[in-house]
């Protein structure tokens, strides 16, 4: 079956400009979370949904950061007025449930975002 | 707070010769760990995971992983490295909603 897609692949923008990076989760998997990956450095918890509802954003860096999931399925992160420091990669990652501890997450192929 | 501390960015390991990728936990509650490998421009792709069920986890591809209390240690081994196995290796430990991962190790398998 088809596993979590994110696109685009690659985003090149300049700063102060807004962008938008999709995901679309496995089919039927309800819990969905976004990470963040710089450069030689482990994925960094951005933000969590149950759902259509954030149930965690505590890692989201600062108000320019948004994510929408309005139908319980795609989500949408969005970055305000961009800034160098926001290129990395962004990785997407969804799970049957999130109550439970054990339950793996199945990561995209992430969008590299680069920010001139 | 939960936290993994991955000893060593690079490891380099002969064709056939035995892999110990290193990871140390934090962690204030009974921890579930994971180990994820991530091959370029690919994302992580799950290798094995403790529950408490079993101390020793066999993971996909030869790898597997031992759970010391003791020692506060999960580290990923496999008996004899193939040339596939050159990737970037995660640690992560399950903390609340989210998991916290280290900073990685690159395996690289000279031929």
């Amino acid at each position: 079956g088809a596993g979590v897609s994110q696109t685009p692949s690659n985003k090149v923008t300049e700063k102060g400009k807004y962008v938008e990076l999709r995901c679309d989760p496995i089919s039927g998997h309800t819990a969905l979370y976004w990470y963040r990956q710089s450069l030689g450095q482990g994925p960094e918890f951005l933000i969590y949904f149950q759902g259509t509802g954030a149930a965690d954003d505590s890692g989201l860096p600062n108000d320019r950061f948004f994510a929408v999931r309005p139908e319980g399925s795609v989500s949408t992160l969005k970055i305000q007025r961009t800034e160098r420091g926001d290129s990395a990669v962004y990785l997407c990652a969804s799970s049957t449930r999130g109550g439970a501890a054990y339950n793996e997450q199945f990561f995209g192929p992430g969008t590299r975002l680069t920010v001139l | 707070a939960q936290s993994v501390t991955q000893l060593g960015s690079h490891v380099s390991v002969s064709e056939g010769a035995l892999v110990l990728l290193r990871c140390n936990y934090s962690s204030s509650v009974p921890p579930y760990l994971f180990w994820y490998v991530q091959y370029p421009n690919q994302g992580l792709q799950l290798l094995l995971k403790y529950t408490s069920a079993a101390t020793l986890v066999k993971g996909i591809n030869g790898f597997e992983a031992e759970f010391k209390k003791s020692e506060t240690s999960f580290h990923l081994t496999k008996p004899s490295a193939h040339m596939s196995d050159a990737a970037e290796y995660f640690c992560a430990v399950r903390g609340g909603n989210q998991f916290y991962f280290g900073t990685g190790t690159s395996l690289t398998v000279i031929p």
